[in-house]
């Protein structure tokens, strides 16, 4: 089964803080892909990361990173110096080949507190 | 120029009627999809369709219907809205056909329905 598993529902920090968001996903696919979206007050959904399972490499884009780890299958998101535009509720999705499912985790709500 | 793009933005509507949204992507994308998004921000796929496959979601009833005019265009048509239809409804494309899975999605500005 696939399975996207976000724990924290909701954080909160101070602004200038760093904040850690977490995803552990379940697959049995050897390909597979992960996937990090924003979606603020506003409700548009936007995309930001997309990283696929052969691929263990970190990134960073500015005060974004993505932390995937195979072995304890979890694909974490980290803001560094959080600011208020980051409140949001970010999603975390896993895809697959086979059978064209996408599957989002329920999300984790952040408010950056001024 | 928008990307994806949906209409309407709200839809307010009886149980009982039919209605549909419209979708349409100027990306040049080959595959569109429907997501549900309930009110405790739950993104559920309900159907993802590209010019060769059309792949739906087991759990989603059939009075919900894609119906694709041409590659850039996925409409979402309802029959016989129900109370636990209310959700916000958003569009979304990729790139790939059947590989498509291995690409971001796009996603329009949703369409929040209410049935009354």
């Amino acid at each position: 089964a696939q399975k996207v598993t976000q724990a924290q529902t909701e954080i909160s920090v101070v602004e200038k803080e760093d904040v850690t968001l977490d995803c552990v996903y379940e697959t049995r696919d050897t390909t597979y892909y992960l996937f990090w979206y924003k979606q603020p007050p506003s409700g548009e959904l936007v995309f930001l990361i997309r990283r696929n399972s052969f691929d263990e490499q970190n990134e960073i884009s500015g005060r974004y990173s993505w932390n995937f780890q195979k072995s304890t299958s979890s694909f974490n998101f980290t803001i560094t110096a959080s600011q208020v535009v980051d409140s949001a509720v970010y999603f975390c999705a896993l895809s697959s080949n086979t059978g064209n499912q996408f599957y989002f985790g329920t999300g984790t709500s952040l408010t950056v507190i001024p | 120029d928008t990307a994806v793009s949906q209409t309407p933005k709200y839809l307010v509507t009886q149980m009982g009627n039919d209605k549909s949204i419209k979708c349409e992507q100027n990306l040049g994308h080959d595959t569109m999809y429907w997501y549900k998004q309930d009110s405790k921000k739950f993104l559920k796929i309900m159907f993802s369709y590209n010019n060769k496959e059309l792949i739906i979601n087991e759990t989603v009833p059939n009075r919900f219907s894609p119906k694709s005019p041409d590659k850039a265009h996925l409409n979402l048509h309802i029959n016989s809205l129900e109370l636990g239809d209310s959700a916000v409804y958003f569009c979304a494309s990729s790139r790939g056909s059947l590989d498509s899975s291995s690409y971001e999605q796009y996603f329009g500005p949703g369409t929040r329905l209410t049935v009354t």
